[in-house]
């Protein structure tokens, strides 16, 4: 089964711009994830479905901000023009052999 | 309009029976899996299980297999959580979710607070 790597925190300032990472464990490095992203106290929001070549397809109402990108075992959420309300926790997802798997989710601080 | 609509918050005590539900409008709800996830206070998001509506067929994490239930009601376009014998453990967030048609959610409830505590 994979194994989905994020960084437990990161921070960028306002009106710049941020780049999670999830990194997929050896083996796996070819599969589709997704990306969700969690404000607090909220339910989580799906934000775009991400495969290896880097085509994504976001979810009704993700704003231009939000954009995925692939590089080998990388599936990378870049948020552009940072704005107070992304401030969040995001989880990458994916399936695999009757499981469903999450990473260990990213909180992204706005300062 | 895609809607998981889930049952109001539950206040049990160790050993109670319970069962939560997830409620789907806006789309044809046998053509898409339901998972249900857990979210302990302050950590992430843990796979339980999930159903197929069409003929109820289950998958369940391997770690709460005999713990809990899923089941569905594709009449009323309805899933549920189920529980027979709770534990202060099951004290979480339960969240509802819809597999689009490459084994990832794309749409969530907006969540069901199981507090158990004697």
């Amino acid at each position: 089964q994979p194994v989905l790597t994020q960084s437990s925190s990161a921070s960028a300032s306002l009106g710049s711009s941020v780049k999670l990472t999830c990194t997929l464990s050896s083996g796996h490095t070819t599969y589709i994830i997704a990306w969700h992203q969690q404000q607090p106290g909220k339910a989580p929001r799906y934000l775009m479905k991400l495969e290896g070549s880097g085509s994504y397809n976001k979810g009704s109402g993700v704003p231009d901000r939000f954009s995925g990108s692939s590089t080998g075992a990388a599936r990378y959420l870049t948020i552009s023009n940072l704005q107070s309300e992304d401030e969040a926790d995001y989880y990458c997802e994916t399936w695999d052999s009757n499981s469903q798997i999450f990473g260990g989710g990213t909180k992204l601080t706005v300062l | 309009e895609v809607q998981l609509v889930q049952s109001g918050a539950e206040v049990k005590k160790p050993g109670e029976s319970l069962r939560i539900s997830c409620k789907g409008s806006g789309y044809n709800f046998n053509t898409f899996w339901i998972s249900w996830v857990r979210q302990m206070p302050g950590k992430g998001l843990e796979w339980m299980g999930r159903i197929d509506p069409t003929d109820s067929y289950t998958n369940l994490s391997p770690s709460l297999q005999g713990h809990v239930t899923i089941s569905v009601d594709k009449s009323i376009n309805t899933a549920y959580l189920q529980w027979s014998s709770l534990k202060a453990s099951d004290t979480a967030m339960y969240y509802c979710g819809r597999y689009s048609g490459y084994d990832l959610v794309d749409y969530w409830g907006q969540g069901t607070l199981v507090t158990v505590s004697s």
